[in-house]
């Protein structure tokens, strides 16, 4: 089966401007995560996904950050506007479904803001 | 709130030897415990996945225990060999079945 793709892999923007990420998680896959890695950290989840619904976004920044699933397939995650600390590899995943299950990690996108 | 540790934060051994990566967790309520791979510039492996009922998985050269009562898991990779370089990050999955991460042991095998 295809992995977890996502998109763009590097995104190179200045502070204040807007930035979007794609994912396109594995095939049956209900449940979609998109995590925030800073270098040297372990990945913290931003905003998780079943189906198209909600079920944790309590560690997004709200007031830059949003992210979709329309039709509970493909996610993007938008920042708007980017600060500094936004530095870092957005990692996206999907499982079948939530809990003790092996979850499928994209390549992710490494964002530098400068 | 759980918290997750992983020491040492860096490795570095000769090919050939066996060693042995330390994950710690603070709350012994988890669902299960994993353990990822992840190579530069790629995204995470999962490599194994321990459920809080058992003690130990093991896949080819790798086997990882689990001791909820003391709060943890150790990953053992034998033989090492220098495709085996990469960062080795542990999960816990909590209750609410959200993944609570370590920061990762950076491991080096020389040739």
């Amino acid at each position: 089966e295809a992995g977890v793709a996502q998109s763009p892999r590097y995104k190179i923007i200045e502070k204040r401007q807007s930035v979007a990420f794609w994912c396109n998680p594995i095939s049956g896959h209900a449940t979609l995560y998109w995590y925030q890695q800073i270098l040297g950290q372990g990945p913290k989840l931003l905003i998780q996904f079943q189906n198209n619904g909600v079920v944790d976004d309590s560690q997004l920044p709200k007031d830059r950050f949003s992210a979709e699933r329309l039709k509970g397939v493909d996610s993007t995650l938008k920042i708007q506007p980017a600060k500094l600390e936004d530095s870092a590899v957005y990692l996206c995943a999907s499982s079948r479904s939530s809990g003790g299950l092996v979850y499928s990690f994209g390549s992710g996108t490494r964002l530098t803001v400068v | 709130k759980q918290e997750v540790t992983q020491i040492p934060a860096a490795l570095s051994v000769p090919e050939g030897e066996n060693l042995v990566l330390n994950c710690s967790f603070t709350d012994s309520a988890i669902y299960n415990l994993q353990w990822f791979r992840q190579d530069p510039g790629k995204g995470l492996t999962s490599l194994l996945l321990i459920q809080s009922s058992q003690r130990e998985q093991t896949s080819g050269r790798l086997n990882a225990s689990l001791d909820k009562s003391s709060g943890r898991s150790t990953l053992y990779i034998a033989a090492s060999q220098p495709g085996d370089s990469a960062t080795y990050l542990c999960a816990a999955e909590d209750s609410n079945y959200q993944l609570i991460w370590g920061a990762g042991t950076k491991l080096i095998i020389k040739p």
